[in-house]
């Protein structure tokens, strides 16, 4: 079935550690990717993302993530994670390719990290 | 910074009551989304709107659901009949494109007993 796969539920760290949470995909042709991000009581917040050109995207404090097309995945990363990174992260993939606009999440990864 | 914004936060209602969950989308968006995340289950579409009319839905949306565009602020998603399974965190979210960033608002909590 098409879906949206993070396969780390929950990682826990201790600051100043590197950060990757996976994400694939299995929807062929043109997708537009995305990272979001829930704080404790918080909405969800867009991370980055990526529509096309350069793999490799920066977002907001400090996350960066790579789309490997032969690969289907979209890795999120962050070289020393901080005790306020810790949250919910949500890969979320646009199958553009079927005419249609809605997000297809995975499940989130719950991060925590400890100072 | 815009935001979206949701009521309530929390709403609790007997099983087969009606309810009426209330978005205000940023102000020059056009493309208006329901999503809702089931507690400890993914995040999932519900239904996309545009141009005053629904452009896409899922098969959740059956037609104890429906959406409103009332005014030119707010977004509403009604549940007819209230199930225990429509328990859930509702997420409303709007973009100025289709197929483009898509800005989320707070939730609201539905707890059907």
């Amino acid at each position: 079935a098409q879906s949206v796969s993070q396969h780390n539920h929950h990682v826990i760290l201790s600051e100043a550690a590197s950060l990757e949470l996976g994400c694939n995909y299995s929807y062929g042709g043109t997708v537009n990717l995305f990272w979001y991000v829930q704080y404790p009581g918080q909405h969800l917040q867009l991370l980055l993302k990526y529509f096309s050109g350069d793999p490799l995207v920066k977002g907001i404090k400090g996350f960066e993530a790579e789309f490997i097309k032969s690969k289907f995945s979209f890795n999120l990363r962050k070289p020393s994670v901080q005790w306020s990174d810790t949250a919910e992260y949500f890969c979320a993939v646009t199958p553009v390719s079927y005419n249609t606009d809605k997000l297809i999440f995975g499940t989130g990864t719950r991060l925590q990290v400890f100072p | 910074e815009p935001e979206v914004t949701q009521t309530p936060s929390h709403q609790v209602t007997q099983m087969g009551q009606e309810v009426i969950l209330r978005c205000v989308p940023i102000s020059n968006h056009l493309y208006f989304y329901w999503y809702r995340q089931i507690l400890g289950q993914k995040v999932e579409f519900l239904v996309s709107f545009y141009n005053n009319e629904i452009s896409e839905k899922s098969e959740i949306f059956d037609d104890q659901f429906s959406v409103e565009r009332p005014d030119g602020s707010n977004f509403t998603l009604k549940i007819r009949s209230t199930k225990l399974e429509d328990s859930a965190m509702y997420f409303c979210a709007s973009s100025g494109q289709g197929q483009e960033t898509q800005y989320f608002g707070p939730g609201t909590r539905l707890l059907v007993l």
